[in-house]
């Protein structure tokens, strides 16, 4: 079993949806979840990172994080044909190493 | 500034030659990470270094495999002999770490074909 778990999708959402991408862990020694964006043939790139309890908004995109269900999830609000991307969570370690999912495929469709 | 720069771009060599992929990290990052990745195994971290030292390189798959950091500006990764099943992306991220949030940030990746 994976440390970082995603359904790979892909999750299909009307432009203007909010879509829901979800993400469980195993290791409870992780502090903080990372969601990185990846478009096809790129690199992963940061959207936010999250390391307490509860919801934190940047924009069209909430993270929100509960430790007693080792569960992370990222809102994206109105969401965008711009938005079709590979959807990576992320978990650190004891050692600060950075622990990633499989990733899930967000299709917008307009 | 600068992010995480890396070279070659992309590679096409032929089975059993040597491959040498290089990185210059973000300038005062003083962490540095490579990682693989491929359609089957998503990505994969092979090797950490935290300032220029090796940490963990229990993702590293066979001794064909080496990583090295001699400064903190530079690290590379060889494989040798290479074979097609190396075919991946490799990239290479570094972070400052602090107590919370350690960040990474991802080069733009090698594109590696071994035919």
């Amino acid at each position: 079993q994976k440390e970082v778990e995603q359904n790979s999708g892909p999750l299909s959402v009307p432009e203007g949806a909010i879509a829901s991408l979800n993400c469980t862990y195993s290791d409870r020694g992780s502090q903080s979840f990372f969601w990185y964006r990846q478009y096809s043939g790129k690199s992963p790139e940061l959207i936010m990172f999250i390391y307490s309890n509860g919801d934190k908004e940047d924009g069209r995109f909430t993270a929100q994080l509960n430790k007693a269900s080792q569960y992370v999830s990222l809102l994206i609000r109105d969401s965008q044909p711009s938005d079709s991307a590979t959807y990576l969570c992320a978990g650190n370690n004891a050692g600060n190493m950075l622990t990633f999912g499989g990733g899930t495929r967000l299709m917008v469709k307009p | 500034d600068a992010g995480v720069i890396q070279s070659p771009r992309h590679e096409v060599t032929e089975m059993g030659q040597e491959v040498t992929l290089r990185c210059k990290p973000i300038s005062g990052h003083n962490s540095l990470f490579w990682y693989r990745q491929t359609m089957m195994r998503g990505l994969e971290l092979l090797i950490y270094f935290n300032n220029n030292v090796p940490i963990d390189d229990s993702g590293m798959p066979e001794d064909r495999f080496s990583a090295k950091m001699p400064n903190a500006s530079f690290s590379t990764l060889k494989i040798q002999p290479s074979e097609p099943r190396d075919s991946a992306v490799y990239f290479c991220a570094s972070s400052l770490i602090r107590t919370s949030g350690n960040t990474i940030y991802f080069g733009e990746g090698s594109w590696l074909t071994v035919v």
